[in-house]
């Protein structure tokens, strides 16, 4: 079992939709969660950190998290062609030293 | 007023050779990582140093060796280069080494032929 896993699309929306991005992690422990975009050829871009329950809106995006189902994801609301990008689900483990792990990113397309 | 910034963007040489990978941040930040990004996109990390301390060391070759100068400041030295190297080398920064936001210098594409 990876230890973030998401699926790695691509996940097509029409402009003005919602997307859905989801993300599972294996260690029960994790205690920090974030969602970072990555346009091709770009470094890695922090959009949202959530560390509690519940969802965390920011603007167009809000993360949502379930530890007891090891469940993170982040919403687009009003999808735009300029939030077509990579979306990379990290997560910070039980060791909390700062070591961040990654899934493998979930190519997100959004059509005029 | 660059964040994290790294140099060089683009490094190709040949196998066998030693490059260096330098990175700096402005932020005040305590910690700071070098991540991976393979062929894949899959990105990994490989260290990470909080004031000049080494506290991750993932199992990378010890032909990689990270080195901190000052709390702003990581760089990476490989030595005898190998085609599967071959990746993009992220630095990051972090206000500590706990369960902080972490903030992502643009990459050093290396490429080894």
């Amino acid at each position: 079992q990876k230890e973030v896993e998401q699926n790695s699309g691509p996940l097509s929306v029409p402009e003005g939709a919602i997307a859905s991005l989801n993300c599972t992690y294996s260690d029960r422990g994790s205690q920090s969660f974030f969602w970072y975009r990555q346009y091709s050829g770009k470094s890695p871009e922090l959009i949202m950190s959530i560390y509690s329950n519940g969802d965390k809106e920011d603007g167009r995006f809000t993360a949502q998290l379930n530890k007891a189902s090891q469940y993170v994801s982040l919403l687009i609301r009003d999808s735009q062609p300029s939030d077509s990008a990579t979306y990379l689900c990290a997560v910070i483990g039980s060791s909390n030293t700062g070591k961040l792990i990654f899934g493998q990113g979930t190519t997100l397309q959004v059509k005029p | 007023d660059t964040a994290v910034s790294q140099t060089p963007k683009y490094l190709v040489t040949q196998m066998g050779n030693d490059k260096s990978i330098k990175c700096e941040q402005n932020l005040g930040h305590d910690t700071m990582y070098w991540y991976k990004q393979d062929s894949k996109k899959f990105l990994k990390i490989m260290f990470s140093y909080n004031n000049k301390e080494l506290i991750i060391n993932e199992t990378v070759p010890n032909r990689f060796s990270p080195k901190s100068p000052d709390k702003a400041h990581l760089n990476l030295h490989i030595n005898s280069l190998e085609l599967g190297d071959s990746a993009v080398y992220f630095c990051a920064s972090s206000p500590g080494p706990g369960p902080y936001e972490q903030y992502f210098g643009p990459g050093t594409r290396l490429t080894v032929t």
